[in-house]
């Protein structure tokens, strides 16, 4: 069955650092989403993307982050200049369609020390 | 007020009982209504999703859609100990398709 997987599992990153999360979605898949969930608090949405483009951010996604599709297959969050409020659980997910449910990836944890 | 609504919990229900979890929505153009399951250090895991008024129905779960009362509800039949999980229920209301979650309702199943 088809997955979305995510790498690195753990990032573990000094405050300030450029972190870059990485994504495969599902081959047939045309959205892409990232979301972050704090520890014991709610998943949260970051930004939606689609034909290269981002469709929707959230009041989080500021300029620190950024977004993009550098291949065919996979799909990237940069955050420029890590502060300790961005240690969290990101998933990635992807959907054939925007409306369609969303599959997600396993994670990565972010640690900002 | 919440955009999505759920009580925190927990619920605990005994093994081969139902589970009925609640959700409510604030945004009338919602469009897409999803159940996610997360167990603890896990990535929320796809299990129902409603587009239309009324049941939906997929093994031991059924979900139901109520858009006049802006809620959404997911039965578990049948529960079963592996169900004890966090229950998340998950809003799109297309555009640009950011799609919003509530905080979850955790879930106990006694053996």
């Amino acid at each position: 069955e088809p997955e979305v997987t995510q790498t690195p599992s753990h990032q573990v990153t000094q405050m300030g650092q450029e972190v870059i999360l990485r994504c495969v979605p599902i081959s047939n898949h045309l959205y892409f989403y990232w979301y972050r969930q704090i520890l014991g608090q709610k998943v949260e949405f970051l930004v939606s993307f689609y034909n290269n483009e981002i469709s929707e951010k959230s009041e989080i996604f500021d300029d620190q982050f950024s977004v993009e599709r550098p291949d065919g297959s996979n799909f990237t969050l940069k955050i420029r200049s890590t502060k300790l409020e961005d240690s969290a659980m990101y998933f990635c997910a992807s959907s054939e369609r925007g409306n369609n449910e969303q599959f997600f990836g396993p994670g990565t944890r972010l640690t900002v020390l | 007020q919440k955009e999505v609504e759920q009580n925190s919990g927990p619920l605990s229900v005994p093994e081969g009982a139902i589970a009925s979890l609640n959700c409510t929505y604030s945004d009338r153009g919602s469009q897409s209504f999803f159940w996610y399951r997360q167990y603890s250090g896990k990535s929320p895991e796809l299990i129902m999703f409603i587009y239309s008024n009324g049941d939906k129905e997929d093994g031991r779960f059924t979900a139901q859609l109520n858009k006049a009362s802006q809620y959404v509800s997911l039965l578990i039949r049948d529960s079963q100990p592996s169900d004890s999980a966090t229950y998340l229920c998950a809003v799109n209301r297309g555009g640009g398709f950011k799609t919003i979650f509530g905080a979850g309702t955790r879930l106990f199943v006694k053996a």
